[in-house]
């Protein structure tokens, strides 16, 4: 069955640094999205993704967060100086559509560690 | 923003028992409710998107129910198997696809 596959599974960085996180979202799949949870609380929106470009954000994408979609295949998160306060389970998802019915696949979260 | 509540937090039933627990959202401008089942290192995984009030959905053990007007969804696992045991998230959703989850139910369940 087709997957949604994140790297690394592990990220620990030093505050300040900028780090990638990536992803490889199903393959027919059109639109892409951001997540992520804080260890404790809720998971929380960050970006959704459609036709190369951001379709909504949450206030939490501020100017530190970029996503590309660098080639066919690949949709990637950076976050560009590193807080403590980012240390989060970064989750990738992906559909099809973004009909009313529509499932969101999610990959396995990347696990981010600033220090 | 939406809020999403889940109740209970933790939950730890006996293998055979059936459990529920429930998902509450705001009523107002609903679009759409979905359930997750995330296992310890692995990906959450989408067990129902429900849309329509009284909607009643079943994959396998596993069932839900949707009140739009109330605000709120059921799970329900028959005869619960260690298997099982794992959070189970809702997310309520706005017209951009855009996911509130509530902080999850974390079921246990003991052979």
């Amino acid at each position: 069955e087709p997957e949604v596959t994140q790297t690394p599974s592990h990220q620990v960085t030093q505050m300040g640094q900028e780090v990638i996180l990536r992803c490889v979202p199903i393959s027919n799949h059109l639109y892409f999205y951001w997540y992520r949870q804080i260890l404790g609380q809720k998971v929380e929106f960050l970006v959704s993704f459609y036709n190369n470009e951001i379709s909504e954000k949450s206030e939490i994408f501020d100017d530190q967060f970029s996503v590309e979609r660098p080639d066919g295949s690949n949709f990637t998160l950076k976050i560009r100086s590193t807080k403590l306060e980012d240390s989060a389970m970064y989750f990738c998802a992906s559909s099809e559509g973004a009909g009313r019915g529509e499932k969101l696949f999610f990959g396995s979260g990347t696990q981010l560690s600033v220090l | 923003i939406l809020n999403v509540e889940q109740s209970p937090q933790s939950l730890h039933v006996q293998e055979g028992d059936s459990t529920n627990f429930t998902c509450s959202f705001p009523s107002s401008n609903f679009y759409a409710l979905h359930w997750y089942r995330w296992e310890t290192a692995k990906s959450p995984e989408a067990l129902f998107v429900m849309t329509l009030n009284g909607d009643e959905k079943k994959k396998g053990r596993i069932s839900a129910t949707l009140n739009t007007k109330e605000g709120y969804s059921y799970l329900y696992i028959k005869g619960s198997q260690p298997e099982d045991s794992a959070t189970y998230l809702c997310a309520s959703i706005t017209g951009a696809n855009n996911l509130f989850f509530g902080t999850g139910t974390r079921l246990t369940v003991i052979p």
